[in-house]
């Protein structure tokens, strides 16, 4: 059973608009959730993380939200811009440890 | 290099094959995992080591496959007989050790059983 899920495999947005991707989790185990950049034959890429004691971190245009209750997360990017076209994962970790699960991603593409 | 360098970067073998892959880690960094990532999915955990040992192994799916890391530096992934369903792309990673430290990627290592 996929304990992460990413149920959209493809988001497209104009540049400068937000873009959302989402995440569910089913393990309750989990404390400790990341998002993943992939650009293609290249390793994944850290982006941002959230552990559980918060609902929200900011990084410049990235922000991550936690819904704990819904086992719910989501990546805000705004305003998006066409070097963020790549595939992005959700991963988690139920000890703030590098032993992640990850969802099988989302592919977003950034018109100009 | 700067990076985590994983080789070769495509490798392909016939069926039945044993195959190694290597990766070097961040000088520095005492933890090392190795992840599958199968075509349209999002990378699998195989095994995480802590210096020289495997702290964890659950990942590895069966006894075809081992790895070691026997100076707590390079790495190696070794799969025997190996089977069209083991075509993936193998990933290495490293990181400092404890929480909330950041994984650092390879390139990976794509491998092809014809």
């Amino acid at each position: 059973d996929q304990q992460v899920k990413q149920n959209s495999p493809s988001l497209s947005v104009q540049e400068g608009r937000i873009s959302i991707l989402n995440c569910d989790y089913t393990n309750s185990m989990f404390d400790y959730f990341l998002w993943y950049k992939k650009y293609p034959a290249e390793g994944p890429t850290f982006l941002i993380s959230i552990s559980s004691i918060k609902d929200k971190n900011e990084d410049g245009r990235f922000t991550v939200f936690l819904n704990k209750s819904a086992k719910h997360l989501s990546l805000h990017i705004v305003p998006s811009q066409p070097g963020d076209s790549a595939v992005y994962f959700c991963a988690a970790s139920p000890n703030a440890g590098n032993m992640l699960t990850f969802g099988g991603g989302t592919r977003l593409m950034v018109k100009p | 290099g700067a990076g985590v360098s994983q080789t070769p970067s495509n490798k392909v073998t016939e069926k039945g094959k044993y195959v190694e892959l290597r990766c070097d880690p961040i000088s520095g960094h005492t933890a090392l995992y190795w992840y599958r990532q199968s075509l349209g999915q999002g990378p699998e955990f195989l095994i995480y080591f802590q210096g020289t040992g495997a702290a964890d192994d659950s990942g590895l799916p069966n006894d075809r496959f081992f790895a070691v890391r026997p100076e707590g530096s390079v790495s190696t992934l070794k799969i025997q007989r190996t089977e069209r369903g083991d075509s993936a792309v193998y990933l290495c990673a490293s990181s400092l050790e404890g929480a909330n430290t950041e994984a650092f990627f390879g390139q990976g290592t794509r491998l092809t059983v014809v």
